[in-house]
Protein backbone atom coordinates (compact mmCIF):
# COMPACT_ATOMS: atom_id res chain seq x y z
CA UNK A 1 0.00 0.00 0.00
CA UNK A 2 1.26 3.25 -1.00
CA UNK A 3 2.07 5.59 2.60
CA UNK A 4 1.00 9.82 2.73
CA UNK A 5 2.65 11.12 -0.27
CA UNK A 6 4.01 14.77 -0.35
CA UNK A 7 4.91 16.85 -3.61
CA UNK A 8 7.15 18.56 -4.09
CA UNK A 9 9.97 16.88 -1.73
CA UNK A 10 12.08 20.06 -2.54
CA UNK A 11 10.86 23.33 -3.20
CA UNK A 12 13.30 26.16 -3.77
CA UNK A 13 11.55 29.40 -4.12
CA UNK A 14 11.87 33.30 -3.84
CA UNK A 15 10.66 35.42 -0.94
CA UNK A 16 7.52 37.18 -1.84
CA UNK A 17 6.18 33.68 -4.32
CA UNK A 18 3.30 31.44 -3.46
CA UNK A 19 4.34 28.03 -2.64
CA UNK A 20 2.24 25.13 -2.52
CA UNK A 21 2.54 22.10 -1.61
CA UNK A 22 0.36 19.23 -1.87
CA UNK A 23 -0.62 15.90 0.37
CA UNK A 24 -2.66 12.63 -0.94
CA UNK A 25 -3.10 10.98 2.38
CA UNK A 26 -3.46 7.07 2.94
CA UNK A 27 -6.75 6.07 1.49
CA UNK A 28 -9.47 5.04 4.22
CA UNK A 29 -8.31 7.92 6.83
CA UNK A 30 -10.08 10.32 7.38
CA UNK A 31 -7.72 12.53 9.12
CA UNK A 32 -4.91 14.76 7.76
CA UNK A 33 -2.76 17.10 10.19
CA UNK A 34 0.11 19.25 8.17
CA UNK A 35 3.31 19.65 10.57
CA UNK A 36 6.32 22.09 10.09
CA UNK A 37 9.26 21.30 11.63
CA UNK A 38 12.67 23.46 12.04
CA UNK A 39 15.91 23.68 14.32
CA UNK A 40 14.53 26.27 16.26
CA UNK A 41 10.71 25.01 16.94
CA UNK A 42 10.90 21.72 16.61
CA UNK A 43 7.85 20.26 15.33
CA UNK A 44 4.64 22.13 15.44
CA UNK A 45 1.53 21.08 14.30
CA UNK A 46 -0.08 23.50 11.80
CA UNK A 47 -3.64 22.49 11.32
CA UNK A 48 -5.64 19.23 11.14
CA UNK A 49 -8.41 18.49 9.50
CA UNK A 50 -11.02 15.35 10.24
CA UNK A 51 -13.56 14.47 7.48
CA UNK A 52 -12.28 17.25 5.41
CA UNK A 53 -13.30 19.36 7.59
CA UNK A 54 -10.74 21.93 9.61
CA UNK A 55 -10.84 21.01 13.19
CA UNK A 56 -8.04 22.98 14.70
CA UNK A 57 -6.37 25.68 12.92
CA UNK A 58 -4.43 27.35 16.18
CA UNK A 59 -0.97 26.55 15.02
CA UNK A 60 -1.14 28.19 11.50
CA UNK A 61 1.31 30.91 11.97
CA UNK A 62 -0.37 33.57 10.29
CA UNK A 63 -2.73 35.32 7.67
CA UNK A 64 -0.21 34.19 4.95
CA UNK A 65 -0.67 30.41 5.61
CA UNK A 66 -3.77 28.73 4.54
CA UNK A 67 -4.82 24.88 3.96
CA UNK A 68 -7.69 23.25 2.17
CA UNK A 69 -8.93 19.68 1.50
CA UNK A 70 -11.30 19.49 -1.09
CA UNK A 71 -11.65 15.76 -0.78
CA UNK A 72 -10.63 12.72 1.00
CA UNK A 73 -7.93 12.02 -1.25
CA UNK A 74 -5.97 15.34 -1.05
CA UNK A 75 -4.97 18.33 1.20
CA UNK A 76 -3.03 21.60 0.17
CA UNK A 77 -0.65 24.15 2.12
CA UNK A 78 0.09 27.55 0.42
CA UNK A 79 1.73 30.05 1.41
CA UNK A 80 1.56 33.56 0.32
CA UNK A 81 3.68 35.19 0.02
CA UNK A 82 6.48 33.18 1.38
CA UNK A 83 9.69 34.54 3.49
CA UNK A 84 12.71 33.44 4.35
CA UNK A 85 11.85 32.56 7.88
CA UNK A 86 8.79 29.69 6.15
CA UNK A 87 11.63 27.62 5.43
CA UNK A 88 11.58 24.22 7.25
CA UNK A 89 10.58 20.84 6.38
CA UNK A 90 6.40 20.63 6.35
CA UNK A 91 5.15 17.52 6.90
CA UNK A 92 1.57 16.00 6.29
CA UNK A 93 0.20 12.80 8.03
CA UNK A 94 -3.09 11.11 7.89
CA UNK A 95 -4.60 8.60 10.14
CA UNK A 96 -7.67 6.75 10.90
CA UNK A 97 -10.34 8.64 13.68
CA UNK A 98 -13.22 7.10 15.13
CA UNK A 99 -15.73 8.00 17.75
CA UNK A 100 -14.32 6.07 20.39
CA UNK A 101 -12.06 7.07 23.26
CA UNK A 102 -8.79 5.91 21.24
CA UNK A 103 -5.63 6.96 19.78
CA UNK A 104 -4.82 5.73 16.46
CA UNK A 105 -1.50 5.74 14.71
CA UNK A 106 -0.53 8.83 12.75
CA UNK A 107 1.20 7.90 9.45
CA UNK A 108 3.62 10.48 8.42
CA UNK A 109 4.25 11.65 4.35
CA UNK A 110 8.47 12.24 3.46
CA UNK A 111 7.88 15.80 3.98
CA UNK A 112 8.75 18.94 1.58
CA UNK A 113 11.80 20.68 2.52
CA UNK A 114 10.91 24.42 1.63
CA UNK A 115 13.59 26.77 1.10
CA UNK A 116 12.55 30.71 0.84
CA UNK A 117 15.62 33.12 -0.11
CA UNK B 1 -1.28 23.23 29.08
CA UNK B 2 -0.15 19.58 27.92
CA UNK B 3 3.79 19.57 27.36
CA UNK B 4 6.35 17.32 26.74
CA UNK B 5 9.77 17.45 28.15
CA UNK B 6 12.51 15.36 26.68
CA UNK B 7 16.34 15.41 27.72
CA UNK B 8 18.40 17.24 24.91
CA UNK B 9 21.00 15.84 22.51
CA UNK B 10 22.70 14.84 20.93
CA UNK B 11 23.56 11.37 22.78
CA UNK B 12 26.61 9.61 21.33
CA UNK B 13 26.47 5.95 22.02
CA UNK B 14 28.76 2.97 21.01
CA UNK B 15 27.56 0.42 19.72
CA UNK B 16 25.72 -2.40 21.95
CA UNK B 17 25.73 0.53 24.72
CA UNK B 18 22.40 1.12 27.10
CA UNK B 19 20.53 3.74 26.12
CA UNK B 20 18.09 5.76 27.93
CA UNK B 21 16.05 8.93 26.39
CA UNK B 22 13.81 10.81 29.09
CA UNK B 23 10.59 12.23 28.65
CA UNK B 24 8.14 13.89 31.07
CA UNK B 25 4.63 15.02 30.61
CA UNK B 26 2.79 17.84 31.77
CA UNK B 27 -1.26 16.98 31.42
CA UNK B 28 -4.55 18.05 32.48
CA UNK B 29 -6.12 14.30 32.89
CA UNK B 30 -4.75 10.69 31.70
CA UNK B 31 -3.21 11.35 28.14
CA UNK B 32 -1.94 8.23 26.17
CA UNK B 33 1.90 8.44 25.54
CA UNK B 34 4.00 7.82 22.08
CA UNK B 35 7.95 7.61 20.81
CA UNK B 36 8.14 8.15 17.43
CA UNK B 37 11.40 8.13 15.49
CA UNK B 38 12.47 9.67 12.47
CA UNK B 39 15.47 8.13 10.61
CA UNK B 40 17.77 10.44 8.26
CA UNK B 41 15.50 11.98 5.50
CA UNK B 42 12.34 10.80 6.44
CA UNK B 43 9.08 11.15 8.09
CA UNK B 44 8.07 10.12 11.78
CA UNK B 45 7.21 6.46 12.19
CA UNK B 46 5.66 5.11 15.61
CA UNK B 47 8.08 3.25 17.65
CA UNK B 48 5.79 2.18 20.67
CA UNK B 49 3.33 3.71 22.42
CA UNK B 50 1.41 3.10 25.98
CA UNK B 51 -2.33 3.90 26.61
CA UNK B 52 -2.86 3.97 30.72
CA UNK B 53 -0.46 3.97 33.87
CA UNK B 54 1.70 0.97 34.24
CA UNK B 55 1.25 -0.31 30.65
CA UNK B 56 4.64 -0.90 29.13
CA UNK B 57 4.96 -0.17 25.37
CA UNK B 58 7.53 -1.97 23.82
CA UNK B 59 9.07 -2.43 19.77
CA UNK B 60 12.17 -3.27 17.76
CA UNK B 61 14.19 -4.46 21.20
CA UNK B 62 12.66 -0.64 22.60
CA UNK B 63 10.62 -0.12 26.34
CA UNK B 64 9.50 2.54 27.80
CA UNK B 65 7.14 2.69 30.79
CA UNK B 66 3.76 4.61 31.37
CA UNK B 67 4.70 5.74 34.69
CA UNK B 68 1.50 8.14 36.33
CA UNK B 69 3.79 8.92 39.48
CA UNK B 70 6.27 10.45 38.08
CA UNK B 71 4.60 11.86 34.84
CA UNK B 72 7.21 9.77 32.65
CA UNK B 73 8.01 7.62 29.99
CA UNK B 74 11.72 6.75 29.32
CA UNK B 75 12.76 5.20 26.52
CA UNK B 76 15.62 2.30 27.21
CA UNK B 77 17.27 -0.04 24.96
CA UNK B 78 19.89 -2.63 26.23
CA UNK B 79 22.07 -2.96 22.96
CA UNK B 80 21.99 -0.51 20.74
CA UNK B 81 22.99 -0.35 16.81
CA UNK B 82 24.25 2.12 14.55
CA UNK B 83 20.93 1.32 12.35
CA UNK B 84 19.33 3.03 15.62
CA UNK B 85 20.93 6.30 14.74
CA UNK B 86 17.99 8.70 14.38
CA UNK B 87 15.80 11.69 16.31
CA UNK B 88 13.21 9.99 18.67
CA UNK B 89 10.02 12.18 19.83
CA UNK B 90 8.24 11.69 23.10
CA UNK B 91 4.41 12.83 22.18
CA UNK B 92 1.56 12.53 24.28
CA UNK B 93 -2.41 12.52 22.95
CA UNK B 94 -5.77 13.08 25.10
CA UNK B 95 -8.62 12.00 24.22
CA UNK B 96 -11.63 13.91 24.77
CA UNK B 97 -14.04 10.93 24.19
CA UNK B 98 -13.79 12.21 20.71
CA UNK B 99 -10.50 10.72 19.89
CA UNK B 100 -9.02 13.45 17.55
CA UNK B 101 -5.38 11.89 17.62
CA UNK B 102 -3.76 15.22 18.33
CA UNK B 103 0.33 14.82 19.12
CA UNK B 104 1.85 17.12 20.76
CA UNK B 105 5.63 16.26 20.74
CA UNK B 106 8.71 16.90 22.78
CA UNK B 107 11.42 18.99 20.80
CA UNK B 108 13.22 15.66 19.54
CA UNK B 109 16.72 13.54 20.99
CA UNK B 110 19.21 12.99 18.25
CA UNK B 111 21.01 9.38 18.89
CA UNK B 112 24.07 8.92 17.66
CA UNK B 113 25.64 5.94 17.87
CA UNK B 114 28.89 4.93 16.62
CA UNK B 115 30.84 1.37 15.62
Amino acid sequence: DAGVIQSPRHEVTEMGQEVTLRCKPISGHNSLFWYRQTMMRGLELLIYFNNNVPIDDSGMPEDRFSAKMPNASFSTLKIQPSEPRDSAVYFCASSWTSGKSSYNEQFFGPGTRLTVL
Amino acid sequence: GNSVTQMEGPVTLSEEAFLTINCTYTATGYPSLFWYVQYPGEGLQLLLKATKADDKGSNKGFEATYRKETTSFHLEKGSVQVSDSAVYFCALSMNYGGATNKLIFGTGTLLAVQP
